[in-house]
């Protein structure tokens, strides 16, 4: 089971775009289309966005985009608002129907 | 509705045994490609996946921690219930449960946690 990598901080202005990554490796991330983003707001539960790689869940604004190359996948805000100020994380399934979650990555704006 | 609450001990000692418990509602284990996972996060860190528990008993553990963790479920009582041995200050964190829906014999799912509990704080001191 790999350690995935993100990096810990990204800010940007309301309006702007903000692309957050997510390196793993060829057994989880680059090995399977299940990649998964949740939003974590301070004191709160995680709430899922993504899924499949670039699939939102209903009631998820389509500001929200995932994509993935290789064993990089990348999380996308378009249009940030300040509701969008919070910690995401990035989870990959790695095989034999277990998980692995990343580093989360917080987001300023 | 699918709702899920974790409970268990707020304070336990190193070296105990800490036993959590998720109860939930809005569907069932039995029903396949159901699964109910734990994940933690101690204070200002990372989520951390520990162990889930699928719908034909099958269980899976993070490879880190299998040696101290043992998932079950009561499917009569709706739970699923984690144990996690020789606790230490560092396993100090938020605990969470999570319903997932795999992708199994060709149908498609989320293979994503979405829905979560609330979460549980453990604090491990003496």
């Amino acid at each position: 089971q790999s350690d995935l990598t993100q990096p810990r901080s990204v800010s940007g202005s309301p309006g702007q775009s903000v692309t957050i990554s997510c390196t793993g490796t060829s057994s989880d991330v680059g090995g399977y289309d299940y990649v998964s983003w949740y939003q974590q707001h301070p004191g709160k539960a995680p709430k899922l966005i993504i899924y499949d790689v670039s699939k939102r869940p209903s009631g998820v604004p389509d500001r929200f985009s995932g994509s993935k190359s290789g064993n990089t996948a990348s999380l996308t805000i378009s249009g940030l608002q300040a509701e969008d100020e919070a910690d995401y994380h990035c989870c990959s399934y790695a095989g034999s129907y277990s998980f692995v979650f990343v580093t989360g990555t917080k987001v300023t704006v | 509705q699918i709702t899920l609450k974790e409970s268990g001990p707020t304070l336990v000692k190193p070296t105990q045994t800490l036993t959590l418990t998720c109860t939930f509602s809005g569907f069932s284990l039995r029903n396949s490609r159901v699964g109910v996972g734990w994940i933690r996060q101690p204070p200002g860190q990372a989520l951390e996946w520990l162990a889930l528990f699928y719908w034909d008993d099958d269980r899976r553990y993070s490879p880190s921690l299998r040696h101290r963790l043992t998932i079950i479920a009561d499917t009569s009582k709706n739970q699923v219930v984690l144990t996690m041995t020789n606790m230490d200050p560092v396993d100090t964190a938020t605990y969470y449960c999570a319903h997932i829906m795999i992708t199994y014999g060709g149908v498609p799912e989320k293979d994503a946690f979405d829905i979560w509990g609330q979460g549980t704080e453990v604090t491990v001191s003496s």
